[in-house]
């Protein structure tokens, strides 16, 4: 069945240091991706997304995200993070029999300090 | 701005109490969707509007309607609340995936607690 997983559940890191979010799918044809971002009590952002083409596709604030078809990943990087980084992030793919739905993943819990 | 707005914020009702949420949308897309969100986890999708065409999740509760009296306002319905409906409710909408899937815009939610 289709699936997304983010193995990370909760991630910390300082302000100003880099930070990589995995993404791993699972899908015969090529996907379409997403990266979504929801800070506390609040609804889910759109801050990139992926149908064809370049693999590194850029984002809304200093996100960027690289597909990799040979091992089924879609990770978003940014630098330099920002403490209004902090907030859940969540992975989707577009269903394969339903082109109006998409699955999501769990999701990581980004935590930065000072 | 061209947003999707979810009212109330906050709502609170008493176990077995119906309870109506409210949504509505600018960007005048024609599919709307219905998730439930619990704590720490991702939104579970209960049901989509394709332009009227309803379509339920298979494992959604009887208990939660919906209605879309138009293109702009999606309604969610539970008809009586337990205490396991405890959750941030969202609306989505989004283009119609005719020419492959589309992004999702979302509400602010409605976060919605039992007596």
């Amino acid at each position: 069945a289709q699936s997304v997983t983010q193995p990370d559940i909760h991630i910390t890191v300082s302000e100003g240091a880099s930070l990589e979010l995995r993404c791993n799918y699972s899908y015969g044809a090529t996907p379409y991706l997403f990266w979504y971002v929801q800070s506390p009590g609040q609804g889910l952002q759109l801050l990139l997304k992926y149908f064809s083409g370049d693999t590194l596709v850029q984002g809304i604030k200093g996100f960027e995200a690289e597909f990799k078809r040979s091992q089924s990943s879609f990770n978003l990087r940014k630098p330099s993070v920002h403490w209004s980084d902090a907030a859940e992030y969540f992975c989707a793919v577009g269903s394969s029999y339903n082109t109006d739905k998409l699955i999501f993943g769990t999701g990581t819990r980004l935590q930065v300090f000072p | 701005d061209a947003m999707v707005i979810q009212n109330p914020r906050y709502q609170v009702t008493q176990f077995g109490k119906p309870v109506t949420l409210s949504c509505s949308q600018t960007l005048n897309h024609n599919v709307m969707y219905w998730y439930q969100q619990k704590s720490s986890q991702a939104p579970k999708l209960l049901f989509h509007y394709y332009d009227k065409d309803f379509n339920n999740e298979a494992d959604t509760p009887d208990n939660f309607q919906s209605r879309r009296p138009n293109t702009s306002f999606c309604f969610l319905d539970i008809r009586s609340p337990g205490l396991g409906d405890a959750a941030m409710y969202l609306c989505a909408t989004s283009r119609d995936g005719r020419q492959g899937h589309q992004p999702q815009h979302f509400g602010d939610g409605t976060r919605l607690s039992i007596l």
